[in-house]
């Protein structure tokens, strides 16, 4: 069976430190690859999406950047956080092609201090 | 690109009442319709999906509808349970081809006792 790991649980870091959550997972090959923020009480907004190695597509253009070093290895980066990057990071994969739903990770809750 | 609008916002219902949730799209493209269960805390899951080909589709006290021509679709609960209580959320594939999806904002179900 398939899983997905992501960690750190939780985060608190300082303005203007570096980020870096890494997401893996298991049991599969050639997932899509997907990192989505939710604000506090707010809806998914994906960041970015993975088709396969070094092929990244960004949706929100902020002071982030994702990377897929490895076909099931996803890590989301950012030089200098701020105030405004707080939230509940979520990776997630799903199979290729059309109509799969997504498995999601347990989730890092990140707050910039 | 789509656009898929969720309503109501938040939905307050007594305990064994139904709840109906409703999400409209945009993209006549769009195949392939999954519901998502967010707990307090945690991560989204996957309730239940369904496909462009298929009307209904019920799993024990959750069904969902779909109507193509007027795009929109509505996840049914009955018998409402305290548990429950969470942050629904409806997705769409987007463009044919590919696999990401886009959500609609949320709609929190409080069940009371």
């Amino acid at each position: 069976s398939q899983t997905i790991h992501q960690w750190p649980a939780t985060l608190v870091q300082p303005v203007g430190s570096p980020l870096s959550l890494e997401c893996t997972v298991e049991g599969t090959s050639n997932p899509n690859l997907y990192w989505y923020r939710q604000a506090a009480g707010r809806g998914l907004q994906l960041l970015f999406y993975s088709i396969g190695i070094g092929q990244i597509s960004s949706e929100v253009p902020q002071n982030l950047s994702a990377s897929r070093p490895q076909d099931r290895q996803f890590i989301l980066s950012s030089k200098k956080l701020l105030l405004s990057d707080s939230g509940f990071y979520l990776c997630a994969w799903n199979w290729r092609g059309e109509g799969y739903g997504y498995t999601f990770g347990s989730g890092t809750r990140l707050t910039v201090v | 690109g789509e656009n898929v609008e969720q309503h109501p916002s938040t939905l307050s219902v007594q305990e064994g009442d139904s709840a109906v949730i409703k999400c409209t799209y945009s993209d006549s493209a769009s195949n392939y319709f999954p519901w998502y269960k967010q707990e307090l805390g945690k991560r989204p899951q996957l309730i239940i999906d369904i496909r462009s080909n298929v009307g209904e589709k019920k799993d024990q006290r959750i069904a969902v509808t779909l109507n193509k021509t007027a795009k929109h679709f509505s996840l049914h609960i009955t018998e409402t349970q305290p548990e429950d209580s969470a942050v629904y959320f409806c997705a769409a594939s987007g463009e044919s081809g590919y696999s990401t999806l886009t959500f609609g904002k949320g709609t929190m179900l409080l069940v009371s006792p």
